[in-house]
C-alpha cells in the first residue's frame, strides 16, 4: 500500500485556521486521497476526499499538489470540537467488487485553544 | 436513517478465549469492514465483507474470522485471544465502489483480554 506522512500534533486558536499538511510521494494515477478524523472515544469519520483537483465540502477544504506527490487539508476557522486525530489516506482497491479499504497511518492530533 | 451500531460496547475475556462481535450497518449500504485500533495507534484493516463473502483482508491470521448476513449485519469472530488483540474493533458499511465513497463508522467495541 502506498504510505502517507503526516506531522505527530499541530495547535491552533479557536477561530483561526488550521493547514494539515500530508506527504505521498508514492501515490499513484488511481489513488485517491482521503481524510477522516476522529474524535475522543468515537469511530472515525469522513472529512473530504479529492483525486486532482481542489475540493471543498461544509466541513474542510483539501489542496492537493500538482504532482500529486502531497495535500493539504485545511479548516477554516478551527472549533474546539475540532479537535481531533485527522487522517490522511490513500484508498486502495479491494477485490471483486465491494468497497475500498482505508490504510491509517498514525494521523495528526489537533488541539485547539480556547 | 440508523447509524452504524456495534454490540458489545465493552468486552472482558482471557487468554485462550473466543469473542464474538457484532455489527449492523447503515440502511442501503452492502459492504461491511473491520478494523483493529490498538491505543494510541491508527486503525488497521481487518478485513471486509460485500454480498456474504470476504472481499479482501488486511494482514491477520486466521484465527480472525468473520460473518455478513442476508441484512449485510456482520460480525467478528476472534479464536484463542492473546494479550496483544486488546483494542478497540471497529466496523464501517458504505456503498460498494461505485457510489459514493465514505465509510460510515460505528463506535466501536474496546476488548481487553487479561
Amino acid at each position: 500500500d502506498a504510505k502517507t506522512t503526516q506531522p505527530n500534533s499541530m495547535e491552533s486558536n479557536e477561530e483561526e485556521p488550521v493547514h494539515l499538511p500530508c506527504n505521498h510521494s508514492t501515490i499513484s494515477g488511481t489513488d485517491y486521497i482521503h481524510w477522516y478524523r476522529q474524535l475522543p472515544s468515537q469511530g472515525p469519520e469522513y472529512v473530504i476526499h479529492g483525486l486532482t483537483s481542489n475540493v471543498n465540502n461544509r466541513m474542510a477544504s483539501l489542496a492537493i499538489a500538482e504532482d500529486r506527490k502531497s495535500s493539504t487539508l485545511i479548516l477554516h476557522r478551527a472549533t474546539l470540537r475540532d479537535a481531533a486525530v485527522y487522517y490522511c489516506i490513500l484508498r486502495a482497491l479491494m477485490g471483486w467488487g465491494g468497497d475500498y479499504k482505508l490504510s491509517f497511518g498514525a494521523g495528526t492530533t489537533v488541539t485547539v485553544r480556547a | 436513517e440508523t447509524g452504524v451500531t456495534q454490540s458489545p460496547t465493552h468486552l472482558i475475556k482471557t487468554r485462550g478465549q473466543q469473542v464474538t462481535l457484532r455489527c449492523s450497518s447503515q440502511s442501503g449500504h452492502n459492504t461491511v469492514s473491520w478494523y483493529q485500533q490498538a491505543l494510541g495507534q491508527g486503525p488497521q484493516f481487518i478485513f471486509q465483507y460485500y454480498r456474504e463473502e470476504e472481499n479482501g483482508r488486511g494482514n491477520f491470521p486466521p484465527r480472525f474470522s468473520g460473518l455478513q448476513f442476508p441484512n449485510y449485519s456482520s460480525e467478528l469472530n476472534v479464536n484463542a485471544l492473546e494479550l496483544d488483540d486488546s483494542a478497540l474493533y471497529l466496523c464501517a458499511s458504505s456503498s460498494t465502489r461505485d457510489t459514493p465513497n465514505e465509510q460510515f463508522f460505528g463506535p466501536g467495541t474496546r476488548l481487553t483480554v487479561l
